[in-house]
C-alpha cells in the first residue's frame, strides 16, 4: 500500500497569512506516461463532508479559490493558502489515486486562525 | 442538483448486519465508478470500498473484506453497501463518494449516514 504522510498534525496561522501543509507519499504518484501525479486535496469543515480542491497535484477544482494551489512532484506535494480567510478552518487531507486499491489518505492537518 | 445521499445507518449490535444506501441525483449515475468511504468519530478518512461503472469489477480495503459487499444499480440510479459481522471498530461515518470523469479523484461526495456498533 501506498502510504501518505501528512506534516504538520495541526497549524495555526493569522489571518491573511500563509499556510502551508506537507505530504509525502511512500512511492512516487507520478504516472510516467501522461507525466500526472495522481495526488489529490480535499477540504473537510467540520460537520460536512469532504470537498475536492485540487487533482493532478496542483489543478484547482471549478470555483475553488485561486489562494489555494497545490505544487509538488513525485513523492513530495504541498498545499498552499496564500492568504488565510476565517472559512479555511478545516482538516486537509491528501490522497493518492495512484494505486486505487487501496485508495490512501494521510492522516490530515487541522488549520485553525492564530 | 447533484448529490448523493446515504441512508442506512442505525445503532447495530456486534456481530449484526446492515444494509446501506446512496442515492444519486442530478447525473447519471452508470457514468461512474463509486466507493465507501468511512471516518471513525475524529479520525481521518478510510477507504473501503469501490464498484467500477458497470459493477463488473469491486474492490475492498483488508479491514472490510469478507465482510462487506459492495453492489450497485444503475437503473435506480443507485449505490449499496451490505455490511456483515459488525465490530465495534466499524462505528464510523459512511460516505459514498464519485469517481470524477477525468481521473480517479474523488470529485462528489454525500453527507454521510452515521454507524454505530454497540451492545
Amino acid at each position: 500500500d501506498i502510504v501518505m504522510t501528512q506534516s504538520p498534525d495541526s497549524l495555526a496561522v493569522s489571518l491573511g497569512e500563509r499556510a502551508t501543509i506537507n505530504c509525502k507519499s511512500s512511492q512516487s504518484v507520478l504516472y510516467s506516461s501522461n507525466n500526472k501525479n495522481f495526488l489529490a486535496w480535499y477540504q473537510q469543515k467540520p460537520g460536512l463532508p469532504p470537498k475536492l480542491l485540487i487533482y493532478w497535484a496542483s489543478t484547482r477544482e471549478s470555483g475553488v479559490p485561486d489562494r489555494f494551489s497545490g505544487s509538488g512532484s513525485g513523492t513530495d506535494f504541498t498545499l498552499t493558502i496564500s492568504s488565510l480567510q476565517a472559512e479555511d478552518v478545516a482538516v486537509y487531507y491528501c490522497q493518492q489515486y495512484y494505486s486505487t486499491s487501496p485508495y490512501t489518505f494521510g492522516q490530515g492537518t487541522k488549520l485553525e486562525i492564530k | 442538483d447533484v448529490q448523493l445521499v446515504e441512508s442506512g445507518g442505525a445503532l447495530v449490535q456486534p456481530g449484526g448486519s446492515l444494509r446501506l444506501s446512496c442515492a444519486a441525483s442530478g447525473f447519471t449515475l452508470s457514468s461512474h465508478s463509486m466507493n465507501w468511504v468511512r471516518q471513525a468519530p475524529g479520525k481521518g478518512l478510510e477507504w473501503i470500498s469501490f464498484i467500477s461503472s458497470s459493477g463488473s469489477t469491486t474492490s475492498y480495503a483488508g479491514s472490510v473484506k469478507g465482510r462487506f459487499t459492495i453492489s450497485r444499480d444503475n437503473a435506480k440510479n443507485s449505490l449499496d453497501l451490505q455490511m456483515n459481522s459488525l465490530r465495534a471498530e466499524d462505528t464510523a461515518m459512511y460516505y459514498c463518494a464519485r469517481v470524477g470523469v477525468i481521473s480517479w479523484y474523488f470529485d462528489l461526495w454525500g453527507r454521510g449516514t452515521l454507524i454505530t456498533v454497540s451492545s
